[in-house]
């Protein structure tokens, strides 16, 4: 599909196991982000990439959330040793352009529930 | 830092009817966006205003900006059911060029 796209759209973890959450961003956009968003809530800044570059990562949470591009493409946010409060949907998002500064185009995200 | 802040934080209205949503910030912006996410889904990007509009329409939706009192809203017109959803505004954060912040967001339903 043209979208971003996300998987696994749900994952159960039990508190301790590590997980790994995959974004597909839309062909050719340079610009990739991570978003945590609790429930009722807005979404949380965690990361963003330009390119393969992580320019910024000051919105994860603990040194137990990690994420790449190596490829300048797909990411991938990893959560080790994860937590009950790490319950939430994670949402990726992308845009054509540099920076935060215009239309991000978001997945589905993934919900984590860890039991 | 930057943040946005909508009121109401639920609004419930019926068909037909007219839904305003505000949203305050802090500091100084280059623009503002306005997005849209259905229960379970991703956020859905809306319309943006640059810090020089006032005013922009799209379809059924008005947003305003006032940077002299750092607030924007959105009037959704003639509500249909199939608005319900939650609308967050969104910008960017002063401290970082790159991180894009939300509010807590309004919830809006929209009852037949």
């Amino acid at each position: 599909g043209a979208g971003v796209s996300q998987s696994p759209r749900y994952k159960v973890a039990k508190r301790g196991q590590d997980v790994a959450l995959r974004c597909d961003p839309i062909s050719g956009h340079v610009s990739l982000f991570w978003y945590q968003q609790a429930l009722g809530q807005g979404p949380e800044f965690l990361t963003y990439f330009q390119n393969e570059a992580q320019l910024d990562k000051s919105g994860l949470p603990s040194d137990r959330f990690f994420a790449e591009r190596p490829e300048g493409s797909v990411s991938t946010l990893k959560i080790q040793r994860t937590q009950q409060e790490d319950s939430a949907v994670y949402l990726c998002a992308s845009s054509p352009r540099g920076g935060g500064d215009g239309e991000l185009f978001f997945g589905e995200g993934s919900r984590l529930t860890v039991l | 830092s930057q943040q946005g802040e909508e009121d109401p934080q639920a609004l419930s209205i019926q068909e037909g009817e007219n839904a305003t949503m505000n949203c305050s910030y802090k500091t100084s912006i280059n623009n503002l966006q306005w997005y849209r996410q259905n229960s379970g889904r991703g956020l859905v990007h809306l319309i943006l205003i640059r810090s020089n509009e006032r005013e922009k329409h799209s379809g059924r939706l008005r947003v305003t900006l006032d940077t002299s009192k750092k607030s924007s809203s959105l009037l959704i017109t003639a509500s249909r059911a199939a608005d319900t959803a939650s609308y967050f505004c969104a910008m960017i954060d002063s401290g970082g060029y790159n991180k894009l912040i939300f509010g807590a967001g309004t919830r809006l339903a929209v009852h037949p």
